[in-house]
């Protein structure tokens, strides 16, 4: 089975500073990597995702993640933040073969501060 | 594109009333499609995969007597939520996925707020 653990419940961050959102995952077969961001009381929007390739991801809203194999990491970064980006932000993973259901971490809330 | 639209976006009703929430692919056909439940300040919980003319696959723990799934075309999954209670009041996600490859991300509608009095 697949587990995601986000590290980080919240994450408060003042404007225009920059923002690590922290995730690891454990899996015995590959998976593919998943960043999501939800606004309040909406669906999910996918920001990135990690297939094959490059380590290094780039999404949208000026996000990216940097796959880690080793460490079973796929963080979350931003170099300068908006108030806009205010949301709670999912790592999801899914193995690459077979079931193509998607397991969620716990979620981490973004709060930015002016 | 990948636009996922779900219907209603909040739904308030007495308790023992079924509540049919439904979910459309309206760019693109979706083979596979998810129903998730997810309660205040948590994560996401798959309930059930979804699969166009087939039966649909519930996860460990969801009654699927309570919680009725159909997907009867390529754009559309209906759930359908009998007799609810109040503990069956959470907010439910739907999303599709795009066929051709596993390697497609799913797509999410906007959720439905469902609320038992």
């Amino acid at each position: 089975a697949q587990s995601v653990t986000q590290l980080d419940s919240q994450v408060p961050v003042f404007e225009e500073a920059p923002v690590e959102l922290r995730c690891n995952y454990s899996s015995s077969v590959s998976v593919y990597l998943f960043w999501y961001v939800q606004y309040p009381n909406q669906g999910l929007q996918l920001l990135l995702k990690y297939l094959s390739g490059s380590t290094l991801v780039k999404g949208i809203n000026g996000f990216e993640a940097e796959f880690n194999k080793s460490q079973t990491s796929f963080h979350l970064r931003k170099p300068s933040v908006h108030i806009s980006d205010t949301a709670e932000y999912f790592c999801a993973v899914r193995i690459i073969q077979g079931a193509q259901k998607l397991v969620f971490g716990q979620g981490t809330r973004l709060t930015i501060n002016p | 594109g990948a636009v996922v639209s779900q219907h209603p976006s909040r739904v308030i009703c007495k308790s023992g009333t079924s509540v049919k929430i439904e979910c459309r692919s309206l760019d693109f056909q979706a083979t596979t499609m998810f129903w998730y439940r997810q309660f205040p300040k948590q994560s996401l919980m798959l309930m059930a995969t979804s699969n166009e003319g087939s039966k649909a696959t519930y996860e460990q723990g969801v009654e699927k007597d309570k919680f009725l799934i159909n997907h009867a075309s390529l754009t559309l999954s209906t759930l359908t939520v009998t007799s609810a209670h109040p503990e069956d009041s959470s907010f439910y996600i739907c999303s599709a996925k795009i066929g051709g490859g596993d390697s497609q991300p799913q797509h999410f509608g906007d959720g439905t707020r469902l609320s038992i009095l």
